[in-house]
Protein backbone atom coordinates (compact mmCIF):
# COMPACT_ATOMS: atom_id res chain seq x y z
CA UNK A 1 0.00 0.00 0.00
CA UNK A 2 1.00 4.01 -0.04
CA UNK A 3 1.00 6.27 2.36
CA UNK A 4 0.30 9.99 0.80
CA UNK A 5 0.70 13.14 2.77
CA UNK A 6 -0.43 16.50 1.69
CA UNK A 7 0.24 19.87 2.99
CA UNK A 8 -1.66 22.14 3.88
CA UNK A 9 -4.69 20.17 4.27
CA UNK A 10 -6.65 23.66 4.31
CA UNK A 11 -6.15 27.19 3.27
CA UNK A 12 -8.12 30.05 2.95
CA UNK A 13 -6.62 32.22 0.27
CA UNK A 14 -7.49 35.69 -1.44
CA UNK A 15 -8.51 36.01 -4.78
CA UNK A 16 -5.82 37.07 -7.18
CA UNK A 17 -3.11 35.09 -4.97
CA UNK A 18 -1.54 31.90 -5.68
CA UNK A 19 -1.19 28.47 -3.48
CA UNK A 20 0.81 25.83 -4.27
CA UNK A 21 0.51 22.08 -2.20
CA UNK A 22 2.46 19.47 -1.91
CA UNK A 23 2.24 15.81 -1.71
CA UNK A 24 4.61 13.05 -0.64
CA UNK A 25 4.03 9.38 -0.85
CA UNK A 26 5.93 6.87 0.93
CA UNK A 27 7.74 4.91 -1.88
CA UNK A 28 8.70 5.58 -5.51
CA UNK A 29 6.25 5.99 -8.02
CA UNK A 30 6.68 6.80 -11.81
CA UNK A 31 3.47 8.70 -12.07
CA UNK A 32 1.69 10.29 -10.03
CA UNK A 33 -1.65 12.27 -10.27
CA UNK A 34 -3.89 15.47 -9.61
CA UNK A 35 -7.48 15.55 -8.84
CA UNK A 36 -9.89 18.65 -8.02
CA UNK A 37 -13.68 17.73 -6.62
CA UNK A 38 -15.30 20.42 -6.31
CA UNK A 39 -18.45 21.00 -3.81
CA UNK A 40 -21.16 18.29 -5.21
CA UNK A 41 -19.04 17.16 -8.12
CA UNK A 42 -17.07 14.17 -8.81
CA UNK A 43 -13.45 13.67 -8.84
CA UNK A 44 -12.18 15.31 -12.01
CA UNK A 45 -8.23 14.65 -13.23
CA UNK A 46 -6.07 17.39 -13.71
CA UNK A 47 -3.20 16.16 -14.45
CA UNK A 48 -0.76 13.39 -14.93
CA UNK A 49 3.07 14.12 -13.49
CA UNK A 50 5.85 12.01 -14.61
CA UNK A 51 9.66 12.43 -12.80
CA UNK A 52 11.75 14.20 -15.06
CA UNK A 53 9.02 14.98 -18.14
CA UNK A 54 6.67 18.04 -17.80
CA UNK A 55 2.95 17.19 -16.59
CA UNK A 56 0.41 16.20 -19.02
CA UNK A 57 -3.18 18.24 -18.55
CA UNK A 58 -6.67 16.96 -19.16
CA UNK A 59 -8.97 19.18 -21.20
CA UNK A 60 -10.25 22.32 -19.23
CA UNK A 61 -6.77 22.23 -17.50
CA UNK A 62 -3.56 24.25 -18.05
CA UNK A 63 -0.12 24.94 -17.31
CA UNK A 64 -0.35 28.64 -16.38
CA UNK A 65 -2.94 27.71 -13.74
CA UNK A 66 -2.23 24.95 -12.67
CA UNK A 67 1.96 24.54 -12.96
CA UNK A 68 3.14 21.12 -11.24
CA UNK A 69 6.42 19.72 -10.38
CA UNK A 70 7.77 16.52 -9.95
CA UNK A 71 11.36 16.74 -8.54
CA UNK A 72 11.81 13.49 -7.86
CA UNK A 73 9.82 9.79 -7.46
CA UNK A 74 8.15 10.15 -4.24
CA UNK A 75 7.27 14.40 -4.20
CA UNK A 76 5.19 16.48 -6.37
CA UNK A 77 3.36 20.58 -6.25
CA UNK A 78 0.12 21.72 -7.60
CA UNK A 79 0.36 25.34 -7.59
CA UNK A 80 -3.13 26.96 -8.06
CA UNK A 81 -2.48 30.43 -10.10
CA UNK A 82 -4.30 33.38 -9.52
CA UNK A 83 -7.15 31.76 -7.90
CA UNK A 84 -10.93 32.87 -8.20
CA UNK A 85 -13.70 31.47 -5.96
CA UNK A 86 -14.55 29.08 -8.41
CA UNK A 87 -11.33 27.35 -7.68
CA UNK A 88 -12.67 26.38 -4.59
CA UNK A 89 -12.31 22.85 -4.34
CA UNK A 90 -10.95 19.85 -2.80
CA UNK A 91 -7.44 19.02 -4.23
CA UNK A 92 -5.96 15.54 -3.88
CA UNK A 93 -2.81 13.05 -5.22
CA UNK A 94 -2.76 9.83 -6.17
CA UNK A 95 -0.76 7.03 -7.22
CA UNK A 96 -0.75 4.01 -8.73
CA UNK A 97 0.98 0.91 -7.21
CA UNK A 98 1.35 -2.55 -9.24
CA UNK A 99 -0.02 -5.26 -7.23
CA UNK A 100 0.47 -9.18 -7.75
CA UNK A 101 -2.62 -9.39 -9.95
CA UNK A 102 -3.76 -6.17 -10.43
CA UNK A 103 -3.03 -2.46 -10.04
CA UNK A 104 -4.36 -0.22 -6.99
CA UNK A 105 -4.98 3.58 -6.90
CA UNK A 106 -3.91 5.26 -3.41
CA UNK A 107 -5.40 9.09 -2.89
CA UNK A 108 -3.67 12.06 -0.33
CA UNK A 109 -6.29 13.29 1.97
CA UNK A 110 -6.66 16.28 -0.18
CA UNK A 111 -6.44 20.15 0.33
CA UNK A 112 -9.46 21.82 1.02
CA UNK A 113 -9.10 24.90 -0.08
CA UNK A 114 -11.78 28.38 0.00
CA UNK A 115 -11.02 31.19 -1.93
CA UNK A 116 -12.69 34.42 -1.37
CA UNK B 1 -20.58 11.51 -24.23
CA UNK B 2 -19.47 9.02 -22.15
CA UNK B 3 -20.95 9.19 -18.65
CA UNK B 4 -20.69 7.21 -15.47
CA UNK B 5 -23.44 8.09 -12.82
CA UNK B 6 -24.59 7.25 -9.43
CA UNK B 7 -28.10 8.06 -9.35
CA UNK B 8 -28.79 8.30 -5.67
CA UNK B 9 -27.62 11.39 -4.05
CA UNK B 10 -28.13 9.98 -0.48
CA UNK B 11 -29.15 6.55 1.01
CA UNK B 12 -30.56 6.01 4.47
CA UNK B 13 -30.85 2.56 5.67
CA UNK B 14 -31.42 0.99 9.52
CA UNK B 15 -28.50 -1.04 10.79
CA UNK B 16 -28.25 -4.52 9.77
CA UNK B 17 -30.39 -4.25 6.41
CA UNK B 18 -28.48 -4.48 3.40
CA UNK B 19 -27.52 -1.22 1.62
CA UNK B 20 -27.90 -1.32 -2.40
CA UNK B 21 -25.78 1.41 -4.47
CA UNK B 22 -26.42 1.70 -8.56
CA UNK B 23 -23.77 3.03 -11.11
CA UNK B 24 -24.70 3.44 -14.52
CA UNK B 25 -22.83 4.09 -17.70
CA UNK B 26 -23.65 4.70 -20.94
CA UNK B 27 -22.41 5.00 -24.49
CA UNK B 28 -19.72 2.83 -23.78
CA UNK B 29 -18.28 -0.17 -22.52
CA UNK B 30 -15.71 -0.55 -19.96
CA UNK B 31 -13.52 -3.13 -19.48
CA UNK B 32 -13.98 -3.00 -15.50
CA UNK B 33 -15.65 -0.77 -12.60
CA UNK B 34 -14.71 0.08 -9.45
CA UNK B 35 -15.62 1.17 -6.20
CA UNK B 36 -14.80 3.55 -3.72
CA UNK B 37 -15.13 4.35 0.07
CA UNK B 38 -14.49 8.39 0.60
CA UNK B 39 -15.07 9.25 4.61
CA UNK B 40 -14.99 13.29 5.52
CA UNK B 41 -11.90 15.16 5.04
CA UNK B 42 -9.97 11.87 3.70
CA UNK B 43 -9.34 10.66 0.23
CA UNK B 44 -10.88 7.53 -1.56
CA UNK B 45 -10.09 4.65 -0.51
CA UNK B 46 -10.11 1.69 -3.16
CA UNK B 47 -12.70 -1.21 -1.90
CA UNK B 48 -13.37 -3.61 -5.49
CA UNK B 49 -12.36 -3.80 -9.26
CA UNK B 50 -14.78 -5.29 -11.16
CA UNK B 51 -14.00 -6.90 -14.70
CA UNK B 52 -16.93 -6.69 -17.64
CA UNK B 53 -16.66 -10.76 -17.59
CA UNK B 54 -17.18 -11.17 -13.97
CA UNK B 55 -21.07 -11.31 -12.94
CA UNK B 56 -20.09 -11.19 -9.16
CA UNK B 57 -17.06 -10.46 -6.81
CA UNK B 58 -17.53 -10.61 -2.99
CA UNK B 59 -14.82 -9.41 -0.43
CA UNK B 60 -16.09 -9.93 2.79
CA UNK B 61 -19.25 -8.14 3.42
CA UNK B 62 -19.53 -6.41 0.11
CA UNK B 63 -20.38 -7.59 -2.84
CA UNK B 64 -20.12 -6.21 -6.48
CA UNK B 65 -22.17 -7.30 -9.73
CA UNK B 66 -21.61 -5.80 -13.50
CA UNK B 67 -24.75 -6.36 -16.04
CA UNK B 68 -23.19 -5.48 -19.07
CA UNK B 69 -27.20 -5.85 -20.54
CA UNK B 70 -28.35 -3.35 -18.17
CA UNK B 71 -25.03 -1.02 -18.48
CA UNK B 72 -25.08 -1.12 -14.42
CA UNK B 73 -23.00 -2.02 -11.44
CA UNK B 74 -24.69 -2.80 -8.14
CA UNK B 75 -22.69 -2.29 -5.00
CA UNK B 76 -23.86 -3.70 -1.76
CA UNK B 77 -23.12 -3.79 1.79
CA UNK B 78 -24.83 -6.91 4.19
CA UNK B 79 -25.45 -6.80 7.88
CA UNK B 80 -24.68 -2.57 7.55
CA UNK B 81 -23.20 -0.82 10.44
CA UNK B 82 -23.24 2.57 11.34
CA UNK B 83 -19.31 2.60 10.72
CA UNK B 84 -20.35 2.01 6.97
CA UNK B 85 -21.59 5.53 6.58
CA UNK B 86 -19.38 7.33 4.22
CA UNK B 87 -19.95 8.13 0.33
CA UNK B 88 -19.27 5.95 -1.84
CA UNK B 89 -17.81 6.16 -5.24
CA UNK B 90 -18.17 4.54 -8.93
CA UNK B 91 -15.29 4.67 -11.56
CA UNK B 92 -14.29 3.92 -14.66
CA UNK B 93 -11.05 4.07 -16.50
CA UNK B 94 -7.24 3.17 -16.76
CA UNK B 95 -5.56 3.16 -13.21
CA UNK B 96 -4.96 6.88 -13.15
CA UNK B 97 -6.87 8.46 -15.33
CA UNK B 98 -10.02 7.50 -13.97
CA UNK B 99 -13.69 8.80 -14.19
CA UNK B 100 -15.70 9.10 -11.26
CA UNK B 101 -19.38 9.34 -10.54
CA UNK B 102 -21.08 11.92 -7.99
CA UNK B 103 -20.93 9.46 -5.36
CA UNK B 104 -24.26 7.94 -2.90
CA UNK B 105 -23.89 9.26 0.24
CA UNK B 106 -24.51 6.18 2.42
CA UNK B 107 -26.10 6.33 5.96
CA UNK B 108 -26.66 3.31 8.32
CA UNK B 109 -28.84 4.61 11.36
CA UNK B 110 -28.57 2.16 14.78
Amino acid sequence: SAVISQKPSRDICQRGTSLTIQCQVDSQVTMMFWYRQQPGQSLTLIATANQGSEATYESGFVIDKFPISRPNLTFSTLTVSNMSPEDSSIYLCSVVLSGERTDTQYFGPGTRLTVL
Amino acid sequence: SQKIEQNSEALNIQEGKTATLTCNYTNYSPAYLQWYRQDPGRGPVFLLLIRENEKEKRKERLKVTFDTTLKQSLFHITASQPADSATYLCARGSQGNLIFGKGTKLSVKP
